[in-house]
C-alpha cells in the first residue's frame, strides 16, 4: 500500500471543528482513502473513506484534494470522546479484496475542555 | 449493531505455551484478520483469511502461529510456542465483502507472555 504522512500529534479545544491533514503523494488510481481512529485502550474503528469526491457521514467528513495527492479529515463538533489516533491509510481495491489495512503512526488526537 | 467479539480479553502464559485466541466475526462477513498491537507501536497486520484459507499473511506470521474457522463462527488465531515478544493486544476484525469495504475490529485480547 501506497505510505501516508500524517502529523503526530494535534490539539483542539472541546466543541470546536478539528481539521486532521494527511498526505498520500504517491497515491495510486485504485487507492481507496480510509480513516479509522483507535480510542484508548479498544480496537480500531472505521471512520470514513472516500475515492475521489468529498465524503459526509454521521462521524465526520472527508475532504480529498483534486489531484488526491492529500486529504483532510473534519470533525465538525470535537467532543473528549473524539481524543484518538487518527489514521489514514491507502487501500488498494485494484488486486482482489482480500487485504488488510497497513496502519502507520497515525495522529494522536488530543481534546482540551 | 452487530458486532466482531474476542475471548479471552486478557491471557497470562508461560513462555513456551500454546494460546489460542478466539474470535467470533460478524455473521455475514466472509474476510476475517488477524492484527497485533505491541504497548505503545503500530497495529501491525498478521493475516487475512477468505473461503476457508490464508488469503496473505505478514512476515510475523510465522509457523509458531496458525489460523483456522473450524466451525462457521469462530475464527481462531493459534501461537503454538509462545515467546516474550509475543506480548501484545491481538485484534480480530471483519469485512462483508465488498472491495472498498470497511473492517469492524474486536476490543482485542490481551496476551502476556511470562
Amino acid at each position: 500500500d501506497a505510505k501516508t504522512t500524517q502529523p503526530n500529534s494535534m490539539e483542539s479545544n472541546e466543541e470546536e471543528p478539528v481539521h486532521l491533514p494527511c498526505n498520500h503523494s504517491t497515491i495510486s488510481g485504485t487507492d481507496y482513502i480510509h480513516w479509522y481512529r483507535q480510542l484508548p485502550s479498544q480496537g480500531p474503528e472505521y471512520v470514513i473513506h472516500g475515492l475521489t469526491s468529498n465524503v459526509n457521514n454521521r462521524m465526520a467528513s472527508l475532504a480529498i484534494a483534486e489531484d488526491r495527492k492529500s486529504s483532510t479529515l473534519i470533525l465538525h463538533r470535537a467532543t473528549l470522546r473524539d481524543a484518538a489516533v487518527y489514521y489514514c491509510i491507502l487501500r488498494d481495491v485494484g488486486g482482489g479484496g482480500a487485504d488488510g489495512l497497513t496502519f502507520g503512526k497515525g495522529t494522536h488526537l488530543i481534546i482540551q475542555p | 449493531e452487530p458486532e466482531v467479539t474476542q475471548t479471552p480479553s486478557h491471557q497470562v502464559t508461560q513462555m513456551g505455551q500454546e494460546v489460542i485466541l478466539r474470535c467470533v466475526p460478524i455473521s455475514n462477513h466472509l474476510y476475517f484478520y488477524w492484527y497485533r498491537q505491541i504497548l505503545g507501536q503500530k497495529v501491525e497486520f498478521l493475516v487475512s483469511f477468505y473461503n476457508n484459507e490464508i488469503s496473505e499473511k505478514s512476515e510475523i506470521f510465522d509457523d509458531q502461529f496458525s489460523v483456522e474457522r473450524p466451525d462457521g463462527s469462530n475464527f481462531t488465531l493459534k501461537i503454538r510456542s509462545t515467546k516474550l515478544e509475543d506480548s501484545a493486544m491481538y485484534f480480530c476484525a471483519s469485512r462483508w465483502g465488498e472491495n472498498t469495504g470497511e473492517l469492524f475490529f474486536g476490543e482485542g485480547s490481551r496476551l502476556t507472555v511470562l
